[in-house]
């Protein structure tokens, strides 16, 4: 079954706690990106790749750090996490053909951070 | 600088009949608009799409138009399910050289009512 998968769908954590957000696809997409929900904002993009050790800022990178060191894997690090990073996080994937037509998304992570 | 306005938060519809959700977008550039549906604890799913060389796309229930001129576009849902009950984003991108990324607007809860 085709899928974006995170871990974990929930996470509490500590100011300052380094933590990091897995994302996996299974379709052989080159482009992956990270987008957070908040409400009254909808979704705003965190980082994205275009493949292999490519990867780039999206709308709001800061805190954040991203590495694509294998096509299948796109993880979200937060390094010194803090309150305001308190959001539903989602990883997308697609396939590159000329625009990005359908993303894919995963569940989403919850992220709490004390 | 929002370049996608979803401007009606919510929407309630009595089931059957149709359901009108409205996005307008700033951006000239934009070139490629999708619409996505999102439900409660899973991550957004991808509904339909339109190129701005159309002003119009039908996939079953579902029709998008498009009104460039206007910049804005519509997503029609007739008739009414209760399964369409969920969260509607619109996005936009464009294909420059070197641009997939897509723009998000803040997204339209619709409850369908039976």
């Amino acid at each position: 079954e085709a899928q974006v998968t995170q871990n974990p769908r929930y996470l509490i954590t500590v100011t300052g706690k380094k933590l990091t957000v897995t994302c996996s696809q299974n379709m052989n997409h080159e482009y992956m990106s990270w987008y957070r929900q908040d409400p009254g904002l909808g979704l705003r993009q965190i980082y994205y790749s275009m493949n292999v050790e490519v990867t780039d800022k999206g709308d709001v990178p800061e805190g954040y750090k991203v590495s694509r060191k294998e096509k299948r894997n796109f993880p979200l690090i937060l390094e010194s996490p803090s309150p305001n990073q308190t959001s539903l996080y989602f990883c997308a994937s697609s396939s590159l053909t000329g625009v990005v037509e359908k993303l894919f998304f995963g569940s989403g992570t919850q992220l709490s951070v004390l | 600088d929002q370049q996608v306005k979803q401007n009606s938060p919510s929407l309630s519809v009595q089931e059957g009949r149709i359901s009108i959700l409205n996005c307008d977008y700033t951006n000239s550039m934009f070139d490629y608009f999708l619409w996505y549906k999102k439900y409660p604890a899973e991550g957004p799913t991808f509904l339909i799409s339109i190129s701005s060389i159309k002003d119009k796309n039908e996939d079953g229930r579902f029709t998008v138009f498009l009104n460039k001129s206007a910049k804005h576009l519509s997503l029609h849902i007739v008739p009414s399910q209760p399964g369409d009950s969920a969260v509607y984003f619109c996005a936009a991108s464009y294909s420059g050289a070197g641009s997939y990324q897509l723009t998000f607007g803040k997204g339209t809860k619709l409850s369908v009512i039976p």
